[in-house]
């Protein structure tokens, strides 16, 4: 019954790997997002995306990427991790990408830590 | 450069009584806010919102409130109850960010003791 899903919950690995998190929402919404929050506690956009259009946030290093394999779904593809990529990381989506008064309902988050 | 900030990192308040959490924003052009809450091990879940073209919005026991010429909204709950224990974070719509992004507030823990 959960909304929007997230795996794994907790993540570890070495600096320079490459890894991935899977998201999954169950609410047919139309458009999901991925956050980065932070050590200093913010919660960041990284990307948005429907099936007609990415955004990607400009802070965002291009190691980063998003992969929707079905509209249901947006994962997260991390290439040559760095020690600063440890953070809390949230998949969130709502109905509407253009309606900007709409909620977007957040996982539980993967907390990822690189050693 | 935080667009929305919560500068009260903590607060505690007895049951029953009012809590009051507190933002600011710098960018004029945010015109939908929100507040979110948040658990432990838990992603933030939606709580309430707020347009530009409003100064409040109630909704059961928590209320917003819009100051748009201070650049300044509050949340209150009353009464508040134990289990409103959780970091709130207040969030905004920047209109000119495509993606429909929200911009986040660093949260505010809120303890409520019984």
């Amino acid at each position: 019954d959960t909304a929007v899903s997230q795996t794994p919950k907790y993540l570890v690995t070495q600096m320079g790997n490459d890894k991935s998190i899977k998201c999954e929402q169950n609410l047919g919404h139309d458009t999901m997002y991925w956050y980065k929050q932070d050590s200093k506690k913010f919660l960041k956009i990284m990307f948005s995306y429907n099936n007609k259009e990415l955004i990607i946030n400009e802070t965002v290093p291009n190691r980063f990427s998003p992969k929707s394999p079905d509209k249901a779904h947006l994962n997260l593809h991390i290439n040559s991790l760095e020690l600063g990529d440890s953070a809390v990381y949230f998949c969130a989506s709502s109905q509407e990408q253009r309606s900007y008064t709409d909620t977007q309902y957040f996982g539980p988050g993967t907390r990822l830590t690189v050693l | 450069d935080q667009q929305v900030k919560q500068n009260s990192p903590s607060l505690s308040v007895q049951e029953g009584r009012i809590s009051i959490l507190n933002c600011d924003y710098t960018n004029s052009m945010f015109d939908y806010f929100l507040w979110y809450k948040k658990y432990p091990a838990e992603g933030p879940t939606f709580l309430i919102s707020i347009s530009s073209i409003k100064d409040k919005n109630e909704d059961g026991r928590f209320t917003v409130f819009l100051n748009k010429s201070a650049k300044h909204l509050s949340l209150h709950i009353v009464p508040s109850q134990p289990g409103d224990s959780a970091v709130y974070f207040c969030a905004a719509s920047d209109i000119n960010q495509a993606g429909t992004a929200l911009i986040f507030g660093k949260g505010t823990t809120l303890s409520v003791s019984s």
